[in-house]
């Protein structure tokens, strides 16, 4: 979905280093989401916010962080990457009052 | 957390009906239940839900008995393109906390010529 845009679409890293993933979206969506999901596995949440002063931990948040900046700007943050984190990794929007999330196109990371 | 058990993967031929399961033994009292469709390098794209009973759109259709331990995702004559990771989501998000969410591992869904 073009209203929901993650950048980089890949990223190659070293262990150590600290790397952002960006998500953008137009659709005015107050609610955004960041999910990694490894190979022939589902879905995980790392972290949530409902709004630009609300940031909550999901499922697997060690190792990560992130930041709201606005309403359309959520970016997850990887302090020092390790090998495990090499992922696929999701953002998503959700509607006030609605169950339905919308999807970006993921970003692939790969942690040397 | 309200975990799912969604079968690994299923194959089926064009035209015919596909009915996948998803059990969710813990389902809360406003739990929703919701069925999202992924193709390889994408994103996963919203394809129905309910609360109860039967919701039907104009790509599925989705059943819940009245113990709302599983729902049935049903996709009626399927062809190629609906070859896809098939998703059971089961959790309050738009009131309560988003950490309840859960995803299950998915169903790979492989439709044959």
């Amino acid at each position: 979905d073009a209203d929901v845009t993650q950048t980089p679409r890949n990223r190659i890293t070293k262990t150590g280093k600290r790397i952002m993933l960006e998500c953008s979206q137009t659709k005015g969506h107050d609610r955004m989401y960041w999910y990694r999901q490894d190979p022939g596995l589902g879905l995980r949440l790392i972290y949530y916010s409902f709004d630009v002063k609300d940031i909550n931990k999901g499922e697997i948040s060690d190792g990560y962080s992130v930041s709201r900046q606005a309403q359309a700007k959520f970016s997850l943050s990887l302090e020092s990457a390790i090998p495990n984190q090499t992922a696929l990794y999701f953002c998503a929007t959700q509607p006030p009052g609605q169950e339905t999330q919308y999807f970006g196109p993921g970003t692939r990371l790969l942690v040397l | 957390l309200a975990k799912t058990t969604q079968p690994i993967s299923m194959d089926s031929y064009e035209g015919q009906e596909v009915n996948i399961t998803c059990s969710h033994n813990n389902i809360a009292t406003n739990d929703y239940i919701t069925w999202y469709q992924q193709f390889p390098s994408q994103g996963p794209r919203f394809i129905i839900q309910g609360y109860k009973t039967k919701v039907t759109n104009e790509v599925a259709s989705l059943f819940i008995p009245a113990d709302r331990k599983s729902s049935t995702l049903s996709l009626p004559r399927v062809s190629l393109s609906d070859t896809a990771v098939y998703y059971c989501l089961v959790g309050l998000s738009s009131s309560g906390s988003a950490r309840q969410l859960t995803f299950g591992s998915g169903t790979q869904l492989t439709v044959l010529p």
